[in-house]
């Protein structure tokens, strides 16, 4: 089965804080992304990256960058908290080959407090 | 401006009865949706695909119907199960050869005992 484990279910940051989110994969993905999940706003992509050090802007990247230095890891980073990052946060990765290339396999969430 | 929108926000069926959730997209280029569902303190699961070229993909319980022309999808459960109680999202992708998609709002499912 493939795993995808986010570092921390709970986190609680004050405004201004650098905060980071790490997720780890452990089925030799090339994809990996970050999203945010809102009520009544879905998931939202942040950010993905499709190989170690590649990286693209999803739709709302404002305030946030990312870090993949090894294929099975990817970071994300508020680099000044605000409270309206205050969310769930998902890290997901997908094969990028293969029949089920696409298929995004997700992480418990990270559910992000910012006070 | 939602591209993928899942108009009902929560859905309650009886046990053994069909539950049939929607999924509208405006972007016509999409040609590759997918459905996934997520319980509670989970991440989304994935649940069953299908690609443009076809109008209906069957996985045991679970079937999704696509219709272009009306830009419409739907899961259908059958029967419905208690352990199905959960938030069904669907996604849609331009293509199935990228790996950025749209995920819609969700719909939370209440199947009763």
């Amino acid at each position: 089965d493939v795993k995808v484990t986010q570092s921390s279910r709970y986190l609680v940051k004050r405004t201004g804080e650098k905060v980071f989110l790490e997720c780890v994969q452990d089925m030799d993905h090339e994809n990996m992304f970050w999203y945010r999940q809102d009520p009544g706003l879905g998931l939202r992509l942040i950010y993905f990256s499709y190989d170690v050090k590649m990286k693209e802007k999803g739709d709302i990247p404002e305030g946030y960058s990312v870090s993949r230095e090894k294929k099975e890891r990817f970071s994300l980073i508020l680099e000044s908290a605000s409270t309206n990052q205050t969310s769930m946060y998902l890290c997901a990765s997908s094969p990028g080959q293969g029949r089920a290339k696409n298929i995004q396999y997700f992480g418990a969430g990270t559910r992000l407090s910012v006070l | 401006d939602q591209q993928v929108k899942q108009n009902s926000p929560s859905l309650s069926v009886q046990e053994g009865r069909i539950s049939i959730l929607n999924c509208d997209y405006t972007n016509s280029m999409f040609d590759y949706f997918l459905w996934y569902k997520k319980y509670p303190a989970e991440g989304p699961t994935f649940l069953i695909s299908i690609s443009s070229i076809k109008d209906k993909n069957e996985d045991g319980r679970f079937t999704v119907f696509l219709n272009k022309s009306a830009k419409h999808l739907s899961l259908h459960i059958v029967p419905s199960q208690p352990g199905d109680s959960a938030v069904y999202f669907c996604a849609a992708s331009p293509t199935s050869g990228t790996y950025k998609y749209i995920f819609g709002t969700g719909t939370r499912l209440k199947v009763l005992a």
